[in-house]
């Protein structure tokens, strides 16, 4: 079983939907992050939360620490929304356990 | 502006020879880190290193060497003894475990 799953792994949606890609780990973490990747394969930071809620913009990151369980909201989906979504664990010497991945496709 | 710089973006070689790749960060971070990523998987640990002359391996480290003679580079050489190099590799940098990390925008290697 792997330390970080997430769910789904390919996500379909029309432009202007609610989306919610779901994360659950295993291990102990100082803190969970999402990061996007684009196809030409940089990858970017969104949030990092190691309790609560953050947004940024049309994205919103929760996490429960009790589960052990952090979602990831896009409001308002748009095509530009299309990439790789990646959860990952943070470990205590600041490496990260990463997801597979969800793969979103935004449709206009 | 600063960030982390990976270069080459797409680097072809063949198989037995050894390759090095760059990682170059301007963001005064002590921590680095080698990621590879194949298809289908998430990415995975190499090396890393938290302070400069120092380094650890990560799940992956087989086939692979480091070095980190100066704050701002890390660079990763693939070696012949690395079975499947072809691969997506990603380096990261931290200022420390509470606060976010950058990436690079990877060194996609083709080993032929």
């Amino acid at each position: 079983k792997n330390e970080v799953e997430q769910s789904p792994q390919n996500l379909t949606a029309q432009e202007g939907e609610f989306i919610t890609i779901n994360c659950s780990y295993s291990v102990g973490i100082s803190a969970l992050h999402w990061l996007q990747q684009h196809p030409g394969g940089g990858i970017v930071s969104l949030f990092m939360l190691s309790s609560g809620k953050k947004k940024h913009g049309r994205l919103i990151a929760t996490i429960n620490i009790q589960e052990k369980h952090s979602s990831l909201h896009i409001t308002a989906s748009h095509p530009r929304d299309s990439a790789v979504y990646i959860c990952a664990a943070g470990g205590s010497q600041g490496n990260l356990i990463f997801g597979k991945g969800t793969k979103l496709s935004v449709k206009p | 502006d600063g960030g982390i710089t990976q270069s080459p973006k797409y680097l072809f070689r063949k198989e037995g020879q050894n390759v090095t790749l760059s990682c170059e960060q301007n963001l005064n971070h002590d921590a680095m880190y080698w990621y590879r990523q194949d298809p289908g998987q998430g990415l995975r640990l190499i090396y890393y290193s938290q302070i400069v002359n120092d380094f650890q391996k990560g799940d992956i480290a087989e086939g692979y060497s480091v070095s980190r003679e100066k704050k701002e580079s890390f660079p990763l050489t693939v070696t012949s003894a690395q079975k499947n190099p072809t691969a997506f590799y990603l380096c990261a940098s931290s200022m420390d475990t509470q606060r976010g990390a950058f990436f690079g925008q990877g060194t996609r290697l083709t080993v032929v």
